[in-house]
């Protein structure tokens, strides 16, 4: 299968400063890309959908101000945590899908665990 | 809307055990059917795609059917072993521009030595 690689798998920032996340598809070219995040024993939850060259779509109650995605090329995806608060600790995963001709599946990256002091 | 279920949300089986797990949706209007296995702490893997126009996906011990007019799917695991241990995710592709999966909340395995 295709493989999607995330940087950093962890990272500690403090209250107040910006986090960047990328994501990288290293064997196929991704059009669409997504960002999620998940908090303890639950499950994903989309916060946005990032079109290689347009602005991203995000899901209601994302605040896009705050979470900002760059998708500069058809394989990396950026995501920027902006005046990160404590609330913002979670684990973010990326995704990747293959274009629709082939097959149209979804690759995730091995996710980072942000935590906020 | 969509809604993704998956039954059970827990299961516990002793090791060798074949099971079972069950995912359903609500709108048949589906591109692919996904399932995908997670483990604590980690990101998701791709266990199996089925696309729409398909009637079950087979990756080793593992074996995915999907039966789209009644919105079902079944994830069968043969002779299960101790590293399956793991959540098991389902999630469905919707049809149409709007593409996100739709998830379900899991089935969290244990299979036991």
């Amino acid at each position: 299968g295709a493989v999607v690689s995330q940087h950093p798998s962890r990272v500690i920032c403090k209250s107040g400063t910006s986090v960047k996340i990328e994501c990288r598809s290293l064997d196929f070219q991704a059009t669409t890309m997504f960002w999620y995040r998940q908090f303890p024993k639950q499950s994903l939850m989309l916060m946005a959908t990032s079109n290689e060259g347009s602005k991203a779509t995000y899901e209601q109650g994302v605040e896009k101000d705050k979470f900002l995605i760059n998708h500069a090329s058809l394989t990396l995806s950026t995501l920027t945590v902006t005046s990160a608060h404590p609330e913002d600790s979670s684990f973010y995963i990326c995704s990747a899908r293959v274009p629709s001709g082939r097959g149209g599946e979804q690759y995730f990256g091995p996710g980072t665990r942000l935590t906020v002091t | 809307k969509q809604e993704v279920t998956q039954i059970p949300a827990a299961l516990s089986v002793p090791e060798g055990e074949n099971l079972v797990l069950n995912c359903s949706f609500t709108d048949s209007a589906i591109y692919n059917l996904q399932w995908f296995r997670q483990d604590p702490g980690k990101g998701l893997t791709s266990l199996l795609l089925i696309q729409s126009s398909q009637r079950e996906q087979t990756s080793g011990r593992l074996n995915a059917s999907l039966d789209k007019s009644s919105g079902r799917s079944t994830l069968y695991i043969a002779a299960s072993q101790p590293g399956d241990s793991a959540t098991y995710l389902c999630a469905v592709l919707n049809a149409g521009n709007n593409r996100k999966l739709i998830w379900g909340l899991g089935t969290s395995l244990a299979v036991n030595p």
